[in-house]
């Protein structure tokens, strides 16, 4: 079954440590995307990517860098400039260049920084 | 960057009500769409709507575009007990062969009345 992929579930991390989380998908889509979910919050965007070794801020990039060596992973680096990493993360992606713009998400990985 | 005013933040359903919600913004989009979020989860796409005025339903579910391509509302009629959790409205520009990127409402909880 094609989907998106997100591991792990839960992640702990010690202050000061750098930590990646993990975004797979086989759905062939072009374009990929991670936001970050605080309570009362909704959804705001980290980084995305449209093309592979191709990807653009955000509103809340600071903190946290990507890489897109290939299409169907978009990993994303927290590290230890993140003032306050704790939160729920969530990839997506789309079917970039038609009308048809449904993002589909992970499962999400929460982060608890101890 | 963009916003979308999502209410009511929050709600108690009793099983059998019809449920209301809606977003509204500032800016005009060419999509919106209604994505629903359960616990610990990734949100899951309810609804796509791509025409200004355009209705369309999904079982329970009915959303609509607005005329001024401004605002989304969705409704959920005969509630039952599964359809507690977030409900979030998302609306994106389309322009110039590309896709904006989505833009979220902060979230609906929907909860069960104690």
């Amino acid at each position: 079954d094609g989907g998106i992929t997100q591991s792990p579930k839960y992640l702990f991390r010690k202050e000061g440590q750098n930590v990646t989380l993990s975004c797979e998908q086989n759905l062939n889509h072009d374009a990929m995307y991670w936001y970050r979910q605080d309570p009362g919050q909704g959804l705001r965007l980290i980084y995305y990517s449209q093309i592979v070794n191709d990807f653009q801020k955000g509103d809340i990039a600071e903190g946290y860098s990507v890489s897109r060596e290939k299409k169907e992973s978009f990993p994303l680096t927290v590290t230890s400039a993140q003032k306050n990493p704790t939160a729920f993360y969530l990839c997506a992606s789309t079917l970039e260049g038609r009308w048809t713009s449904e993002a589909f998400f992970g499962q999400g990985t929460r982060l608890t920084v101890v | 960057g963009q916003q979308l005013n999502q209410s009511p933040q929050s709600m108690f359903i009793q099983e059998g009500e019809d449920v209301s919600m809606n977003c509204t913004s500032s800016s005009i989009f060419n999509t919106w769409l209604w994505y629903k979020q359960d616990p610990g989860e990734g949100p899951v796409l309810l609804i796509a709507l791509y025409k200004a005025g355009e209705l369309t339903s999904n079982g329970r579910l009915t959303a609509q575009f607005g005329i001024t391509r401004k605002d989304s509302f969705l409704n959920i009629s005969a509630s039952i007990p599964s359809d507690v959790g977030i409900y979030f409205c998302a609306g994106q520009l389309y322009y110039g062969g590309s896709q904006g990127n989505l833009i979220f409402g902060k979230g609906t909880k929907l909860s069960v009345k104690p």
